[in-house]
Protein backbone atom coordinates (compact mmCIF):
# COMPACT_ATOMS: atom_id res chain seq x y z
CA UNK A 1 0.00 0.00 0.00
CA UNK A 2 2.11 3.05 -1.13
CA UNK A 3 0.64 5.72 0.51
CA UNK A 4 2.74 8.17 -0.72
CA UNK A 5 3.48 8.06 -4.36
CA UNK A 6 5.74 9.85 -7.08
CA UNK A 7 5.02 8.89 -10.77
CA UNK A 8 7.99 10.03 -12.36
CA UNK A 9 10.87 8.65 -11.48
CA UNK A 10 12.64 11.10 -13.53
CA UNK A 11 12.61 14.94 -15.14
CA UNK A 12 14.87 16.49 -17.10
CA UNK A 13 14.70 20.50 -17.48
CA UNK A 14 17.15 23.15 -18.89
CA UNK A 15 19.04 25.60 -16.80
CA UNK A 16 17.01 28.61 -15.64
CA UNK A 17 13.74 27.14 -16.88
CA UNK A 18 11.03 25.67 -13.56
CA UNK A 19 11.05 22.34 -12.47
CA UNK A 20 7.76 21.08 -11.33
CA UNK A 21 8.31 17.45 -8.89
CA UNK A 22 4.66 15.94 -8.64
CA UNK A 23 3.39 13.64 -5.41
CA UNK A 24 -0.16 12.18 -4.52
CA UNK A 25 -1.02 10.90 -1.31
CA UNK A 26 -3.89 8.67 -0.08
CA UNK A 27 -3.65 8.70 3.58
CA UNK A 28 -6.00 11.51 5.06
CA UNK A 29 -4.02 11.33 8.54
CA UNK A 30 -1.31 13.78 7.32
CA UNK A 31 -0.91 16.85 9.15
CA UNK A 32 2.14 17.84 7.18
CA UNK A 33 4.11 17.28 3.87
CA UNK A 34 8.13 17.70 3.49
CA UNK A 35 10.53 17.53 0.24
CA UNK A 36 13.85 15.92 0.45
CA UNK A 37 16.40 16.32 -1.60
CA UNK A 38 19.14 13.44 -1.62
CA UNK A 39 22.65 13.79 -3.35
CA UNK A 40 24.77 10.43 -4.53
CA UNK A 41 26.83 9.60 -0.86
CA UNK A 42 24.69 11.75 1.18
CA UNK A 43 21.65 11.13 3.57
CA UNK A 44 18.73 13.08 2.61
CA UNK A 45 18.11 17.01 3.61
CA UNK A 46 15.36 19.27 4.28
CA UNK A 47 14.24 21.28 1.51
CA UNK A 48 11.00 22.59 2.32
CA UNK A 49 7.66 21.89 4.23
CA UNK A 50 3.88 22.61 3.93
CA UNK A 51 0.99 22.11 6.88
CA UNK A 52 -1.77 20.65 5.59
CA UNK A 53 -3.90 23.54 6.41
CA UNK A 54 -2.07 25.43 3.82
CA UNK A 55 -2.21 25.45 -0.10
CA UNK A 56 0.73 27.10 -0.63
CA UNK A 57 4.43 27.85 1.14
CA UNK A 58 7.66 29.65 -0.50
CA UNK A 59 11.16 29.60 -0.05
CA UNK A 60 13.25 31.20 -2.43
CA UNK A 61 13.04 29.78 -5.09
CA UNK A 62 11.34 26.48 -4.02
CA UNK A 63 7.41 26.39 -3.85
CA UNK A 64 5.31 23.81 -2.64
CA UNK A 65 1.43 23.62 -3.49
CA UNK A 66 -0.77 21.31 -1.99
CA UNK A 67 -4.56 20.37 -3.12
CA UNK A 68 -6.20 18.57 -0.36
CA UNK A 69 -8.90 17.77 -2.45
CA UNK A 70 -6.96 15.68 -4.98
CA UNK A 71 -4.43 14.49 -2.65
CA UNK A 72 -2.01 15.72 -4.75
CA UNK A 73 1.53 18.01 -4.12
CA UNK A 74 3.91 19.85 -5.96
CA UNK A 75 7.54 21.19 -5.97
CA UNK A 76 8.18 23.89 -8.11
CA UNK A 77 11.75 25.50 -8.69
CA UNK A 78 12.61 28.26 -10.04
CA UNK A 79 14.74 29.02 -12.03
CA UNK A 80 16.27 25.90 -11.99
CA UNK A 81 20.09 25.42 -11.35
CA UNK A 82 22.40 22.51 -11.93
CA UNK A 83 23.00 22.34 -8.49
CA UNK A 84 19.44 21.43 -8.48
CA UNK A 85 20.13 17.62 -9.73
CA UNK A 86 19.70 15.25 -7.08
CA UNK A 87 16.70 12.73 -5.93
CA UNK A 88 13.71 14.54 -4.90
CA UNK A 89 11.47 13.12 -2.62
CA UNK A 90 8.20 13.95 -1.14
CA UNK A 91 7.04 12.42 2.48
CA UNK A 92 3.92 12.33 4.63
CA UNK A 93 3.53 12.74 8.59
CA UNK A 94 1.36 13.50 11.36
CA UNK A 95 0.55 13.01 14.78
CA UNK A 96 -1.68 10.10 15.07
CA UNK A 97 -2.18 6.73 13.71
CA UNK A 98 -0.34 5.47 10.62
CA UNK A 99 0.75 9.07 10.02
CA UNK A 100 3.14 9.33 12.90
CA UNK A 101 6.13 8.59 10.85
CA UNK A 102 7.06 9.90 7.97
CA UNK A 103 6.31 8.15 4.41
CA UNK A 104 8.15 8.51 1.48
CA UNK A 105 7.58 8.39 -2.38
CA UNK A 106 9.55 6.49 -4.40
CA UNK A 107 11.89 9.83 -5.22
CA UNK A 108 12.07 11.56 -8.81
CA UNK A 109 15.73 12.25 -10.12
CA UNK A 110 16.01 15.81 -11.57
CA UNK A 111 18.66 16.51 -14.42
CA UNK A 112 18.84 20.43 -15.14
CA UNK A 113 21.08 20.55 -17.85
CA UNK A 114 23.25 23.56 -18.25
CA UNK B 1 27.82 21.52 15.94
CA UNK B 2 28.35 17.50 14.58
CA UNK B 3 25.93 16.13 12.05
CA UNK B 4 24.40 12.57 11.97
CA UNK B 5 27.31 10.28 11.30
CA UNK B 6 26.93 6.19 10.57
CA UNK B 7 29.05 4.04 10.41
CA UNK B 8 30.19 1.42 8.75
CA UNK B 9 29.74 3.04 5.38
CA UNK B 10 29.85 -0.42 3.10
CA UNK B 11 29.64 -3.71 4.49
CA UNK B 12 29.47 -7.42 2.89
CA UNK B 13 27.45 -9.89 4.94
CA UNK B 14 26.32 -13.25 3.56
CA UNK B 15 22.79 -14.52 4.16
CA UNK B 16 22.10 -15.72 7.72
CA UNK B 17 24.67 -13.55 9.07
CA UNK B 18 23.90 -10.96 12.03
CA UNK B 19 25.09 -7.27 11.37
CA UNK B 20 25.35 -4.02 13.48
CA UNK B 21 24.91 -0.80 12.28
CA UNK B 22 25.94 2.57 14.71
CA UNK B 23 24.48 5.88 14.29
CA UNK B 24 25.91 9.26 16.11
CA UNK B 25 22.66 11.40 16.49
CA UNK B 26 23.16 15.25 16.05
CA UNK B 27 24.00 17.12 19.19
CA UNK B 28 21.15 17.89 21.29
CA UNK B 29 18.33 15.27 19.23
CA UNK B 30 16.84 12.84 21.86
CA UNK B 31 14.94 11.20 19.28
CA UNK B 32 16.37 8.50 16.52
CA UNK B 33 14.46 6.58 13.82
CA UNK B 34 16.17 4.37 11.24
CA UNK B 35 15.13 3.89 7.86
CA UNK B 36 15.76 1.81 4.90
CA UNK B 37 16.28 2.50 1.76
CA UNK B 38 16.05 -0.39 -0.94
CA UNK B 39 17.42 0.97 -4.63
CA UNK B 40 15.28 2.77 -6.57
CA UNK B 41 12.48 3.11 -3.11
CA UNK B 42 12.15 6.32 -1.16
CA UNK B 43 13.24 5.15 2.56
CA UNK B 44 10.88 3.29 4.67
CA UNK B 45 10.69 3.47 8.28
CA UNK B 46 12.01 1.17 10.60
CA UNK B 47 11.37 2.50 14.17
CA UNK B 48 12.24 5.26 16.34
CA UNK B 49 13.77 5.62 19.98
CA UNK B 50 13.01 8.67 21.83
CA UNK B 51 14.60 8.67 25.39
CA UNK B 52 16.45 5.11 25.07
CA UNK B 53 12.92 3.41 24.71
CA UNK B 54 11.37 2.16 21.13
CA UNK B 55 8.00 4.51 20.58
CA UNK B 56 7.36 3.65 16.82
CA UNK B 57 8.23 0.68 14.21
CA UNK B 58 7.39 0.27 11.19
CA UNK B 59 6.29 -2.71 9.07
CA UNK B 60 9.55 -4.65 9.43
CA UNK B 61 9.63 -8.07 11.48
CA UNK B 62 11.02 -8.70 14.89
CA UNK B 63 14.89 -9.68 13.25
CA UNK B 64 15.04 -5.56 12.78
CA UNK B 65 16.07 -4.36 16.53
CA UNK B 66 17.71 -1.95 17.68
CA UNK B 67 19.09 0.07 20.87
CA UNK B 68 19.21 3.65 21.67
CA UNK B 69 22.00 4.76 24.41
CA UNK B 70 22.25 7.70 27.32
CA UNK B 71 23.99 9.56 25.09
CA UNK B 72 20.93 9.06 22.31
CA UNK B 73 23.33 7.63 19.65
CA UNK B 74 21.66 4.26 18.93
CA UNK B 75 22.29 0.47 16.78
CA UNK B 76 20.58 -0.98 14.33
CA UNK B 77 20.82 -5.05 14.13
CA UNK B 78 19.70 -7.16 12.06
CA UNK B 79 19.64 -10.85 12.29
CA UNK B 80 19.47 -13.68 10.15
CA UNK B 81 20.37 -11.55 6.91
CA UNK B 82 18.87 -12.24 4.06
CA UNK B 83 19.77 -10.99 0.16
CA UNK B 84 16.57 -8.64 0.15
CA UNK B 85 17.62 -7.08 3.71
CA UNK B 86 20.39 -5.22 0.57
CA UNK B 87 20.10 -1.64 0.49
CA UNK B 88 20.90 2.08 2.41
CA UNK B 89 20.44 2.45 5.90
CA UNK B 90 19.74 5.84 6.86
CA UNK B 91 19.97 6.94 10.36
CA UNK B 92 17.95 10.18 11.53
CA UNK B 93 17.58 12.40 14.72
CA UNK B 94 15.33 15.26 15.65
CA UNK B 95 15.27 17.40 18.51
CA UNK B 96 12.20 15.56 20.69
CA UNK B 97 10.06 17.42 23.11
CA UNK B 98 9.55 20.20 20.32
CA UNK B 99 6.14 19.76 18.20
CA UNK B 100 7.55 17.24 15.49
CA UNK B 101 7.60 18.61 12.04
CA UNK B 102 8.63 15.88 10.07
CA UNK B 103 12.34 17.69 9.85
CA UNK B 104 14.77 15.34 10.47
CA UNK B 105 17.96 15.31 9.88
CA UNK B 106 20.31 12.33 7.96
CA UNK B 107 23.09 10.49 8.08
CA UNK B 108 25.14 10.01 4.64
CA UNK B 109 23.73 6.08 5.88
CA UNK B 110 25.41 2.44 6.01
CA UNK B 111 25.58 0.61 2.12
CA UNK B 112 24.69 -3.10 3.57
CA UNK B 113 24.82 -5.95 0.49
CA UNK B 114 24.11 -9.51 1.36
CA UNK B 115 25.68 -12.08 -0.37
Amino acid sequence: DQQVKQNSPSLSVQEGRISILNCDYTNSMFDYFLWYKKYPAEGPTFLISISSIKDKNEDGRFTVFLNKSAKHLSLHIVPSQPGDSAVYFCAGGGSSGSARQLTFGSGTQLTVLP
Amino acid sequence: ETGVTQSPTHLIKTRGQQVTLRCSSQSGHNTVSWYQQALGQGPQFIFQYYREEENGRGNFPPRFSGLQFPNYSSELNVNALELDDSALYLCASRPGGAPNTGELFFGEGSRLTVL
